[in-house]
């Protein structure tokens, strides 16, 4: 079974501070995704990546960046947290390259930047 | 603007009858779609798919069909049960050659809340 873990299930950050998610998948698959999930908005893509160091922009990336230096790992970094970033940040991981195969989920992480 | 819409927020349904789970699209280049389950405090995990050249894909109790000139796919779920209560969001993508990795990226719904009656 594929396993997609986050480093934390909740988390509260003051606005302004340096926020760091955390990703990792056990299959050695190729893309790795971050998403948030906001009500009525459904999944939106921040950033993904297909390969380690290589990262493409999503639909949202403004005020985010990532970081991929292991196959298995993917980071998330809020530079300046602000209070429009409170959210469920959802990580996930897929195994092909190209297709637009099934993508595996972690559980969440839910932010609150005060 | 979304690309992907499901434009009912919820869905209430008795335990046995059937569910229907609507999804539109606007962009024409999607070809392959799927339907993904969320539980609270769970991520998504996948469902069921389907390729546009085909019109339909079964799965047990769970079937999508696709209408490509409505731009227009569904999910139904003959009989619900309890254990389907939770959110479903469809999703879209564009299949790209080796070079082109917008394959891999998938636009999702704002998705639909089921909740199956006992």
């Amino acid at each position: 079974d594929v396993k997609v873990t986050q480093s934390s299930r909740y988390l509260v950050k003051r606005t302004g501070e340096k926020v760091f998610l955390e990703c990792v998948q056990d299959m050695d698959h190729e893309n790795m995704f971050w998403y948030r999930q906001d009500p009525g908005l459904g999944l939106r893509l921040i950033y993904f990546s297909y390969d380690v160091k290589m990262k493409e922009k999503g639909d949202i990336p403004e005020g985010y960046s990532v970081s991929r230096e292991k196959k298995e790992r993917f980071s998330l970094i809020l530079e300046s947290a602000s209070t429009n970033q409170t959210s469920m940040y959802l990580c996930a991981s897929s195994l092909q390259r190209v297709r637009p195969d099934t993508q595996y989920f972690g559980p969440g992480t839910r932010l609150t930047v005060l | 603007d979304q690309q992907v819409k499901q434009n009912s927020p919820s869905l209430s349904v008795q335990e046995g009858r059937i569910s229907i789970l609507n999804c539109d699209y606007t962009n024409s280049m999607f070809d392959y779609f799927l339907w993904y389950k969320k539980y609270p405090a769970e991520g998504p995990t996948f469902l069921i798919s389907i390729s546009s050249i085909k019109d339909k894909n079964e799965d047990g109790r769970f079937t999508v069909f696709l209408n490509k000139s409505a731009k227009h796919l569904s999910l139904h779920i003959v009989p619900s049960q309890p254990g389907d209560s939770a959110v479903y969001f469809c999703a879209a993508s564009v299949l790209g050659g080796y070079s082109n990795n917008a394959g891999n990226m998938l636009t999702f719904g704002g998705g639909t809340r089921l909740m199956v009656k006992p």
